[in-house]
């Protein structure tokens, strides 16, 4: 199975400030159709995750843009530009170029 | 709106057997991909495994920890997907969430989860 890391583990925010989450896979997660199928979630406390970005960098729809996503192979981040209140909660990263699919410990952002 | 809502949860035994659903609407269930993903109490998510559509032939994939006990299923004329859970673990326990894949990826809709309880 493909091993999914995130860095840091917890991560303390200044509001108004920017933060950045490291996930790296133990495989490539490049696809033979040219995809890259990494995708983050972010879960608040006490509610399901929801999908903010998909395939690296693509933001899914409502996500504010303050959220970004980049890197390629084994090596990727999120970016909140600056963060606000409700961006409390714990963000994972997940594969879905390989089975089975796996994700990330998850990082838990609190201010 | 475009919803999945998980059903079917409770407290089974160690060895019993469950079955979940996952009622949608909001979208047209026949063309998604659907996936089971679970959360155990205080832990990370776990990927229990997916149907693709029958556009797809339907093929199931499974995560290690249930395969050959868990058998996913859908229903498309009920906008319906099952999870069969059979030879239940302590190590099972966990809320049991739908996905659905709309378009985007294969997590665009998440449910509420329903919780599955396995103890003596």
């Amino acid at each position: 199975d493909v091993v999914m890391t995130q860095t840091p583990l917890s991560s303390p925010v200044t509001l108004g400030q920017p933060a950045s989450i490291s996930c790296r896979s133990s495989q490539s997660l490049l696809q033979s159709d040219g995809n890259t199928y990494l995708n983050w979630l972010q879960q608040r406390p006490g509610q399901p995750p929801r999908l903010l970005i998909y395939r690296v960098s693509n933001r899914f729809s409502g996500v504010p843009d303050r959220f970004s996503g980049s890197g390629s192979g084994t090596d990727f981040t999120l970016k909140i530009s600056r963060v606000e209140a409700e961006d409390v909660g714990v963000y994972y990263c997940m594969q879905a170029t390989h089975l089975p699919q796996t994700f990330g410990p998850g990082t838990k952002v609190d201010i | 709106e475009e919803q999945v809502v998980e059903s079917g949860g409770g407290l089974v035994k160690p060895g019993g057997s469950l079955r979940l659903s996952c009622a949608a609407s909001g979208f047209t269930f026949s063309d998604a991909w659907m996936t089971w993903v679970r959360q155990a109490p205080g832990k990370g998510l776990e990927w229990i495994g997916r149907i693709k559509s029958k556009a797809y032939g339907e093929i199931r994939d499974y995560g290690t920890p249930v395969k050959g006990r868990f058998i996913i299923s859908r229903d498309d004329s009920r906008n319906t997907l099952y999870l069969q859970m059979n030879s239940l673990e302590t190590e099972d326990t966990a809320v049991y969430h739908c996905v659905a894949g709309l378009g985007a990826s294969e997590y665009d809709r998440w449910g509420q989860g329903t919780l599955v309880t396995v103890s003596s």
